[in-house]
């Protein structure tokens, strides 16, 4: 059974620091890893998708990268601000589509 | 121009009652799911369903239930609601394809009383 963990649970920066989230899971059986952000009381956001076969995805400030043998996901934050306040929860896609979540790491970055 | 819509945003019921929540996609996806995100803000699958296959969480009670009317739609029926039921319940949808990404609703908040 398909395991996700994210380190750390919460995450306190002053604005303008470069930072990283983790994620790690149990089995590297996956087709892809997803990112998503939620903001308090919403949906989820899709960030960055990273297939199997792929080390890493970027958009903007964000870099995820993948190494599905040893079952790990660093999502990169350049240049954090206090907008990119949130809650970040990685996914790993298994059989049957399913996304199994990690917990999420709860991010502040303050002004 | 909303991607995935779910409605209500919010219920409030009793203990014991039947309540339906509802989801639509306009992204053209052929598969849909359901997500329940408990107090803990811990996010799981309970259902896929495309055409052709309705996987279910082994760890969901059969007083949940998917229907679909059209492939544009998954609407997710609770029968005798518990205290246990309440939650936050997204709907998401993609194509049916393993390199596809899921983009999921805004949630309903159920809370049973």
């Amino acid at each position: 059974k398909q395991e996700v963990t994210q380190i750390p649970a919460a995450l306190s920066v002053p604005e303008g620091e470069n930072l990283v989230l983790n994620c790690s899971f149990t089995d590297s059986a996956i087709y892809n890893l997803q990112w998503f952000r939620q903001d308090p009381g919403k949906g989820l956001t899709s960030l960055l998708l990273i297939q199997s076969s792929q080390r890493e995805q970027t958009s903007g400030r964000l870099n995820a990268s993948l190494d599905k043998s040893s079952g790990r996901s660093t999502l990169y934050i350049a240049a954090s601000q206090p907008g990119d306040s949130a809650t970040y929860l990685c996914a790993v896609l298994n059989a049957g589509n399913m996304l199994t979540f990690g917990g999420g790491t709860r991010l502040m970055v303050k002004p | 121009d909303t991607a995935v819509s779910q409605t209500p945003k919010y219920l409030v019921t009793q203990m014991g009652n039947d309540k339906s929540i509802k989801c639509e996609q306009n992204l053209g996806h052929d598969t849909m799911y359901w997500y329940k995100q408990d107090s803990k803000k811990f996010l799981k699958i309970m259902f896929s369903y495309n055409n052709k296959e309705l996987i279910i969480n082994e760890t969901v009670p059969n007083r949940f239930s998917p229907k679909s009317p059209d492939k544009a739609h998954l609407n997710l029926h609770i029968n005798s609601l518990e205290l246990g039921d309440s939650a936050v319940y997204f709907c998401a949808s993609s194509h049916f394809s393993r390199e596809d990404e899921q983009f999921f609703g805004p949630g309903t908040r159920l809370t049973v009383l």
